[in-house]
């Protein structure tokens, strides 16, 4: 069964400091990825995807995610946070068609960036 | 363009009492998801609708849960009778097909009292 596990519950940066927000994955087949950010009391956002190609995915707001198919992880990363940056970020993995194309997520991570 | 509707945002029920859920997914969608996310964790599907059909609903408690998608438009999803622990956000996301990226509603934060 495919999985998703984040393994910091929060993460706390200063702005303008690099943020890193960490996932790995275990999944059958080739993986499909996904990073999502919720803003309280609202829907799940799309950030950005690997699906095939660089590893390195670009997306919203500045947010780039390394995906690294030997540590099966695919961590997001800002270069330099912002207060506004601040909520709960889920990492999410598609599994093949045989699973239903299923989308599991991890648990989140909470974000507090300080001025 | 309108994103994923739903309502109502917020509904307080007491426990044994009935409720729905609507939501209107983005125009052109063909697959629509229902989620259950329990506060401070993901979201967990319960049903995946294609078009009218509901092609994926293993994780959908039948014995109190029902959701319909009948024009294969919008969908609404029901509890009968509702327990304390369905306390959670409901969330409803919609796609183009079913490898499409998935966009959200904001939820419908339900509490069971």
């Amino acid at each position: 069964a495919q999985s998703v596990a984040q393994p910091e519950d929060q993460v706390n940066v200063a702005e303008g400091n690099p943020l890193t927000v960490k996932c790995t994955y275990s999944v059958s087949g080739n993986p499909y990825l996904f990073w999502y950010v919720q803003y309280p009391n609202r829907g799940l956002q799309f950030l950005l995807k690997y699906i095939t190609g660089d590893n390195l995915v670009k997306g919203s707001y500045g947010f780039e995610a390394e995906f690294n198919k030997s540590q099966t992880s695919f961590h997001l990363k800002k270069p330099s946070a912002l207060v506004s940056d601040s909520a709960l970020y889920f990492c999410a993995v598609r599994g093949t068609k045989a699973a239903g194309n299923k989308l599991t997520f991890g648990g989140g991570t909470r974000v507090l960036v300080k001025p | 363009e309108a994103g994923v509707v739903q309502s109502p945002r917020y509904k307080i029920i007491e426990k044994k009492q009935p409720v729905a859920f609507w939501c209107n997914p983005i125009s052109g969608h063909n697959t629509l998801y229902w989620y259950l996310q329990n506060l401070g964790q993901g979201p967990e599907l319960l049903i995946r609708y294609e078009n009218e059909e509901a092609v994926d609903d293993s994780q959908l408690p039948k014995d109190r849960f029902s959701a319909e998608r009948l024009k294969g438009v919008d969908s609404t999803l029901k509890i009968q009778p509702a327990e304390l622990g369905d306390s959670a956000v409901y969330l409803c996301a919609s796609s183009v097909n079913r490898v499409g990226e998935q966009f959200f509603g904001p939820g419908t934060r339900l509490t069971v009292l």
